[in-house]
């Protein structure tokens, strides 16, 4: 059962335009989300978080947003860069994120292009 | 700052041989270290969860007899696939955090291939 689910496998965008990568979670208990950025044969490099209490979070040209009602959360890069393409995962997690326990989505290749 | 390394990149063996991976925090005393396998085009799945000098906490279907992981130090945790079959054949990646960090963070991983 996938709890995080990234149900765009790819994402194609042209510099400087916004990208905007979407994650829909489905157990209510996730209280803390963050997403990662990842290259080939390297581990994720963390990007951004939100907690619950909040609806959006915002650093530099990333903007994650979170609809609580929805259990729906996007990442917002703008302008996109080609340096952007990557994996990204939405990843997930219960009681402020203090157990450190994450639950990932698949993730979704974004390419830039110039 | 909060550099974790991985050792090694990338290994080869025969099946039935047993095989070590390291993780590193470099410039952090990592209270708790994660182990997590990647299979292509998959989400990362959590293996298991170590706290320094504790044993580790399986998920559930991973074998602890047949990945075992040791958290000695602040700084070093190690899993070692025994026995390893083709189907361990995956990508592992290790993340560390501590009590100062707000999250994650994660190694370089391991890319295991078992003929």
């Amino acid at each position: 059962d996938q709890q995080v689910k990234q149900n765009s496998p790819s994402l194609s965008v042209q510099e400087g335009r916004i990208s905007i990568l979407n994650c829909d979670y489905t157990n209510s208990m996730f209280d803390y989300f963050l997403w990662y950025k990842k290259y080939p044969a390297e581990g994720p490099t963390f990007l951004i978080s939100i907690s619950s209490i909040k609806d959006k979070n915002e650093d530099g040209r990333f903007t994650v947003f979170l609809n609580k009602s929805a259990k729906h959360l996007s990442l917002h890069i703008v302008p996109s860069q080609p340096g952007d393409s990557a994996v990204y995962f939405c990843a997930a997690s219960r009681d402020g994120g203090s157990n450190y326990k994450l639950t990932f989505g698949k993730g979704t290749l974004l390419t830039v292009n110039p | 700052g909060a550099v974790v390394s991985q050792h090694p990149s990338w290994v080869i063996c025969k099946s039935g041989t047993s095989v070590k991976i390291e993780c590193r925090s470099l410039d952090f005393q990592a209270t708790t270290m994660f182990w997590y396998r990647q299979f292509p085009k998959q989400s990362l799945m959590l293996m298991a969860t170590s706290n320094e000098g504790s044993k580790a906490t399986y998920e559930q279907g991973v074998e602890k007899d047949k990945f075992l992981i040791n958290h000695a130090s602040l700084t070093l945790s190690t899993l070692t696939v025994t026995s390893a079959h083709p189907e361990d054949s995956s990508f592992y990646i290790c993340s560390a955090t501590g009590s100062t960090l707000e999250t994650q963070y994660f190694g370089p991983g391991t890319r295991l291939l078992v003929l």
